[in-house]
This record gives structure tokens, sequence and C-alpha cells, in this order.
């Protein structure tokens, strides 16, 4: 059974500053990995999906990588800013397609 | 391209009611998921549909069930409420023919049941 961890819960960190989100998972057949953020009440927004063939992706200030050997993802965002405070959740896939989650990382941009 | 959808945004019921969610998928997707999310935790997978049929279970009780219609929109129906199914439910929809899987989430439905 797939286990999603994410450290830390929580991080407030100043505008300006480049930060690393961290996901491990316990079952290294994933099929992919996917980060998310999620605005408080809110659904959740698709940032990067890592196949898992591959070892990054990149949008914008977003660069996430994924090391299937050691189980582990990080999601890198770079110059961060006030606005890119929500919560983020990396979630892994197996071949059915469902969705396992961490339980998230809640982001605070300080200005 | 239209979005996932969900009705209602909110939702109150009491403890032995029983509620219905609706989920339209996007544009041109024949798999839906539905999870639910805890407050303070990610979300948990219920169960898929692919194409009308049930593709998958989470660990969930069989008072939480669902159906897909010919259009690809879905609803998950609970029975016997219980105060702990309080929650913000998630629809997903997804093209299960594409190697890419991206899942893409609707706004949820956050119910409250007293």
């Amino acid at each position: 059974k797939q286990e999603v961890t994410q450290i830390p819960a929580a991080l407030s960190v100043p505008e300006g500053e480049n930060l690393v989100l961290n996901c491990s998972f316990t079952d290294s057949a994933i099929y992919n990995l996917q980060w998310f953020r999620q605005d408080p009440g809110k659904g959740l927004t698709s940032l990067l999906l890592i196949q898992s063939s591959q070892r990054e992706q990149t949008s914008g200030r977003l660069n996430a990588s994924l090391d299937k050997s050691s189980g582990r993802s990080t999601l890198y965002i770079a110059a961060s800013q006030p606005g890119d405070s929500a919560t983020y959740l990396c979630a892994g896939s197996g071949s059915a397609r469902q969705l396992t989650f961490g339980s998230g990382t809640q982001l605070t941009v300080l200005p | 391209e239209t979005g996932v959808t969900q009705s209602p945004t909110h939702l109150i019921k009491t403890r032995g009611q029983q509620v219905t969610l609706r989920c339209s998928s996007q544009s041109g997707h024949n798999t839906v998921s539905w999870y639910q999310q805890a407050l303070g935790q990610g979300p948990q997978f219920i169960f898929q549909y692919y194409r009308e049929e049930e593709n998958g279970r989470g660990n969930f009780p069989p008072r939480f069930s669902g159906l897909q219609f010919p259009n690809y929109s879905s609803e998950l129906n609970v029975n016997a409420l219980e105060l702990d199914d309080s929650a913000l439910y998630l629809c997903a929809s997804s093209q299960a023919a594409l190697s890419t899987d991206t899942q893409y989430f609707g706004p949820g439905t956050r119910l409250t049941v007293l």
C-alpha cells in the first residue's frame, strides 16, 4: 500500500527566498507523481506532473524532481512571493490511476 | 474548454440522512474519481469510474456509492450520514487513454453533518 509523507507540515519564509518542499513515498512502483496547490477551502490546482520515466519538470518558478530509487520528490519554488502562500500537496499514482496524497505543507510567504 | 464543476458548493445535513453530490467532467474526459478531504488532511480516494463502470475503490464502506452517466458526469451518494462524513468532497476528471494522466479537480462540495 502506497504511503506518502510531506515534511515539513508548515513553513514560513520571507518574500524572495528560494525554498524546497519535500515528499516521500513508500512504493517505488509509482506511475507518476503530481504536485498540487490548494488555497483555503478550495479545490486543487495541478502544478506539475512527473511521469515515472522522467526526473524533473519545470513550470515558471517551479521545478519538481522525482527520484524513484530513494522514494522522494521535491518541489522547488524560486523567488517566493506572498501569492505563493497556500497548501502544497504531492500525490503518487499507481497503475489504477488513483492518487495517494500526503497531508500537505502549508506555506506562508511573508511580505 | 469547460473545467470540472461540482454542485452544490455547500450542504448541511443531519446524522442518518442521505446526500447526493454531483460532478461534471472536463470536456473530453471519460474518467471521474471522488475524494474525501477531512480538515487538515490530504484527500482520500473513495472510488473511480471509467466509462460508467466502477474502476477501483478505496477503503470506504458500501454506504458510499456512485454513478457515472453516458455524458461522463457523475454522482456520489452517501447513505446513513455520520458526523465523521463532514468533509470537503472533491471530484477529478482525466483522460484515461492518455499517458499523462493529469487529474483535474473541481472546487469541491463542503458537507457538514450535524
